[in-house]
């Protein structure tokens, strides 16, 4: 079974910021993970899926990237609006089980 | 526009049985496959299950294995969680999701969520 530990759990941020958030895999999933944002009250939303390709309607100042093991979410300037949970997603080949990492906190510092 | 709808959720005592629901719409629904997640109040996501586009695969997380059935109408657009034997840690949010493409495993669209609490 295929672990994801996200790293920080809290990130205390400005708006304006650039925000860095972390998603380590326990083995290699290529390039299959997915991040979301979720608010208070509300579903996830998909951000990015393939490691590194924007999801329809998302800003351009969400961008990912990583491969195997070591995957990054950054929001280049972070917006009121972006101050939210985080979560990573993988699914593993076979059966097609999804895995999702525990989560960073994105807060205003 | 993609619309899930979830329902049936409820307060339900431990061992007992409780059947959710999803209205689908906006898309042609027998050409996905469909997923169950949830998560704990204050917690995380967790996936609890999937199945094919033609009902055929289904799958479970370990936790939910032998209690939860997952099933779909693809006549009338809906989709089903079948949970018994509930135990207080099922106690949840739970969504169902479409993923991006036909069983990619991205999930593009949730719906608002139907909370679940077993508790006696």
């Amino acid at each position: 079974e295929i672990v994801l530990t996200q790293s920080p759990a809290t990130l205390s941020l400005s708006p304006g910021e650039r925000a860095t958030l972390s998603c380590r895999a326990s083995q290699s999933v290529s390039s299959y993970l997915a991040w979301y944002q979720q608010k208070p009250g509300q579903a996830p939303r998909l951000l990015i899926y393939d490691a590194s390709n924007r999801a329809t309607g998302i800003p351009a100042r969400f961008s990912g990237s990583g491969s195997e093991t070591d995957f990054t979410l950054t929001i280049s300037s972070l917006e009121p609006e972006d101050f939210a949970l985080y979560y990573c997603q993988q699914r593993s080949g076979w059966p097609p089980f999804l895995t999702f990492g525990g989560g960073t906190k994105v807060e205003i510092k | 526009q993609v619309h899930l709808v979830e329902s049936g959720g409820g307060v339900v005592q431990p061992g007992r049985s409780l059947r959710l629901s999803c209205a689908a719409s906006g898309f042609t629904f027998s050409d996905y496959a469909l997923h169950w997640v949830r998560q704990a109040p204050g917690k995380g996501l967790e996936w609890v299950a999937l199945i094919s586009f033609d009902g055929n695969h289904k799958y479970y997380a370990d936790s939910v294995k032998g209690r939860f059935t997952i099933s779909r109408d693809n006549s009338k657009n809906t989709l089903s969680l079948q949970m018994n034997s509930l135990r207080t840690e099922d106690t949840a949010v739970y969504y169902c999701a479409r993923p991006l493409g036909f069983d990619s495993a991205e999930l593009e669209s949730w719906g608002q969520g139907t909370l679940v609490t077993v508790s006696s």
